[in-house]
């Protein structure tokens, strides 16, 4: 079975600084990686992924994730977030070898501020 | 021209009434999903079908009960309403299970509310 870890509930923010979300999973077998955003009353949207590869990730809207084997992370980073970034964010695993479905975190709120 | 689409966006009922949630991918993918989110924002999923065969099925109730027509359909009947079912249901779809074919795409949810 597969975990997935956001230390993060709400994470305030001001316009132009940085902004990092912490995402720890934990899985049995190889996984791959994804962050969701969900804006106000609306669906999920895959932000960006990582199945293989480059283990920095990057989506763009100049977010980018890393993929840490060895910490078991996927952390999310943004060098300078806008108001228009205020959203849930959601860290997900799939394991292709459990009928890939998505098991996600508990969603970390970010709140941008002017 | 949307990718996945549910229908309806919003659904208020009363204890003990049967409904249905409608859900299509115009995507072309093989693999669809419900997705339950609760009060807490927490998302869990529900069923996984393949090419209109169940592949997934976590623990929920018998009440619920999903029907796939064909690939790019998959309903969702619930029976007998509960206070508990409150929540938001989502659709998604994938190309498939693995590999490059892993990334899901999200209906827009249904927010249904038991009173």
């Amino acid at each position: 079975a597969q975990s997935v870890t956001q230390l993060d509930s709400q994470v305030p923010v001001f316009e132009e600084a940085p902004v990092e979300l912490r995402c720890n999973y934990s899985s049995s077998v190889s996984v791959y990686l994804f962050w969701y955003v969900q804006y106000p009353n609306q669906g999920l949207q895959l932000l960006l992924k990582y199945l293989s590869g480059s283990t920095l990730v990057e989506s763009i809207n100049g977010f980018e994730a890393e993929f840490n084997k060895s910490q078991t992370s996927f952390h999310l980073r943004k060098p300078s977030v806008h108001i228009s970034d205020t959203a849930e964010y959601f860290c997900a695993v799939s394991a292709p070898a459990a009928g890939n479905k998505l098991t996600f975190g508990g969603g970390t709120r970010v709140l941008v501020k002017p | 021209d949307t990718a996945v689409s549910q229908t309806p966006k919003y659904l208020v009922t009363q204890m003990g009434n049967d409904k249905s949630i409608k859900c299509e991918q115009n995507l072309g993918h093989d693999t669809m999903y419900w997705y339950k989110q609760d009060s807490k924002k927490f998302l869990k999923i529900m069923f996984s079908y393949n090419n209109k065969e169940l592949i997934i099925n976590e623990t929920v109730p018998n009440r619920f009960s999903p029907k796939s027509p064909d690939k790019a359909h998959l309903n969702l009947h619930i029976n007998s309403l509960e206070l508990g079912d409150s929540a938001v249901y989502f659709c998604a779809s994938s190309r498939g299970q693995g590999g490059v074919w892993a990334e899901a795409f999200f209906g827009q949810g249904t927010r249904l509310t038991v009173v």
